[in-house]
C-alpha cells in the first residue's frame, strides 16, 4: 500500500510569489489533513477535509492560504502571495476514519526568500 | 484548550543508555495519546499509541504508559542505538479536537557511539 505522497519535497520561492503544494492521500482514505511546522516550533493543524468537503479549517492562518480537494482524492494547498513567515515544513496526513491514526507524508519544505 | 508539553532538548546520549522523554498533556475527557518520530530526511511516523488510561503502547523497544492521574505519557527505551537519533513528538487527539492531532514541540535526540 502506497503511503501519503507529497510534492514537491522542497520549494524555494521569493516573497510575493505563489506556490502550490500537493498531497496524495492513501487510497480509500476519506479524511485528509494539512499541518505545518514553522521555525522549528510545534506542528500545527491547518485544516481537515472529509472527501471533498472542508470539515474544519480553523487552523488556516489567513486568506493567503487556499486548500482544495476536488473530487475527494488529492489535495492542493496554495499560498498566494507568499510571505517570509510562511517558511516551514508542510505536512499532509490521511486516515480512513477520524478514529484511526493519521498517516503522515514526508512533508514539503517551503523556503521563502 | 488541549495542549501537550514535552522536554525540548536537544538530548544527547551514548549508545546503550537509558532514554526518557517526558510528556504531559492538558485535555478534557480521555484523549488518545501518541508518540510520532521523524528520522532525518524522512516524514512523521507513528511510533506508538495508547487510547485509554493505563494502556501501554510499545514498538521498536520504546514504551509509554497512559497515566491519567498525572496526565503523562513519558517515552522510554532501555538501550538506545545510533539509529534512534531523530525528533520525537508527543501528541494527543481528544473528543473536543476529534479531527486534529495536537503536537508537542518535539524533542531532538542524538545518540553517539
Amino acid at each position: 500500500e502506497a503511503g501519503v505522497t507529497q510534492f514537491p519535497s522542497h520549494s524555494v520561492i521569493e516573497k510575493g510569489q505563489t506556490v502550490t503544494l500537493r498531497c496524495d492521500p492513501i487510497s480509500g482514505h476519506d479524511n485528509l489533513y494539512w499541518y505545518r511546522r514553522v521555525m522549528g516550533k510545534e506542528i500545527k493543524f491547518l485544516l481537515h477535509f472529509v472527501k471533498e468537503s472542508k470539515q474544519d479549517e480553523s487552523g488556516m492562518p489567513n486568506n493567503r492560504f487556499l486548500a482544495e480537494r476536488t473530487g475527494g482524492t488529492y489535495s492542493t494547498l496554495k499560498v498566494q502571495p507568499a510571505e517570509l513567515e510562511d517558511s516551514g515544513v508542510y505536512f499532509c496526513a490521511s486516515s480512513q476514519t477520524t478514529d484511526q491514526p493519521q498517516h503522515f507524508g514526508d512533508g514539503t519544505r517551503l523556503s521563502i526568500l | 484548550g488541549d495542549s501537550v508539553t514535552q522536554m525540548e532538548g536537544p538530548v544527547t546520549l551514548s549508545e546503550e543508555a537509558f532514554l526518557t522523554i517526558n510528556c504531559t498533556y492538558t485535555a478534557t475527557g480521555y484523549p488518545s495519546l501518541f508518540w510520532y518520530v521523524q528520522y532525518p530526511g524522512e516524514g512523521l511516523q507513528l511510533l506508538l499509541k495508547a487510547t485509554k488510561a493505563d494502556d501501554k503502547g510499545s514498538n521498536k523497544g520504546f514504551e509509554a504508559t497512559y497515566r491519567k492521574e498525572t496526565t503523562s505519557f513519558h517515552l522510554e527505551k532501555g538501550s538506545v542505538q545510533v539509529s534512534d537519533s531523530a525528533v520525537y513528538f508527543c501528541a494527543l487527539r481528544s473528543k473536543t479536537s476529534y479531527d486534529k492531532v495536537i503536537f508537542g514541540p518535539g524533542t531532538s535526540l542524538s545518540v553517539i557511539p
